[in-house]
């Protein structure tokens, strides 16, 4: 069965540092999506890309984020000077095989990402 | 803005026995809505999602109902078993292609063997 596939599985890095989070979604899906969950609390909404374009973000998706599908199979989420507050796990998930679906996303094991 | 509360937090039952999770949700003008279940450390799997028009999406022992206009929805668990041991959330979408779910806190259930 096709999956959403994540790397690195955890991430540890200091404050101010540049990461990157990697995910190759199901390969005929159209929408890419970023969540995230800090220990404890909900899953949020940050970014969901369509088209190649960001199609909408939450508030939390500042400046200090991009994404970017720098090829046919990869997208990835950029933090530029990562906060204490952005330690969470985060999920890529993709979903829609056609530009009317409305269907299950498909959400990926996660990178777990500590910020020191 | 949408808010999604699960009831119960946490739900602890003998093996074999039926059960219902319950979801609510302020914001009644939804596309669709899915339950998800999460397992400790892993990623999220949809289990069901029922469309806006329909009432309800059945999936072998899963049973969801939606009821739009009062903003809740239904996960109904038959024959529980020690594998169905997980978290469980529920997420309304508000925008056409997926976009945006608001998640709630989950459901932690456990089936005791």
């Amino acid at each position: 069965e096709p999956e959403v596939t994540q790397t690195p599985s955890h991430q540890v890095t200091q404050m101010g540092q540049e990461v990157i989070l990697r995910c190759v979604p199901i390969s005929n899906h159209l929408y890419f999506y970023w969540y995230r969950q800090i220990l404890g609390q909900k899953v949020e909404f940050l970014v969901s890309f369509y088209n190649n374009e960001i199609s909408e973000k939450s508030e939390i998706f500042d400046d200090q984020f991009s994404v970017e599908r720098p090829d046919g199979s990869n997208f990835t989420l950029k933090i530029r000077s990562t906060k204490l507050e952005d330690s969470a796990m985060y999920f890529c998930a993709s979903s829609g095989v056609t530009d009317l679906d409305n269907e299950k996303l498909f959400f990926g094991s996660g990178t777990q990402l500590s910020v020191l | 803005k949408q808010e999604v509360t699960q009831i119960p937090a946490a739900l602890s039952v003998p093996e074999g026995e039926n059960l219902v999770l319950n979801c609510s949700f302020t914001d009644s003008a939804i596309y669709n809505l899915q339950w998800f279940r999460q397992d400790p450390g892993k990623g999220l799997t949809s289990l069901l999602l029922i469309q806006s028009s329909q009432r309800e999406q059945t999936s072998g022992r899963l049973n969801a109902s939606l009821d739009k206009s009062s903003g809740r929805s239904t996960l109904y668990i038959a024959a529980s078993q020690p594998g169905d041991s997980a978290t469980y959330l529920c997420a309304p979408c508000s925008n056409f292609g997926n976009e945006k779910l608001t998640f709630g806190t989950g459901t932690r259930l456990t089936i005791i063997p």
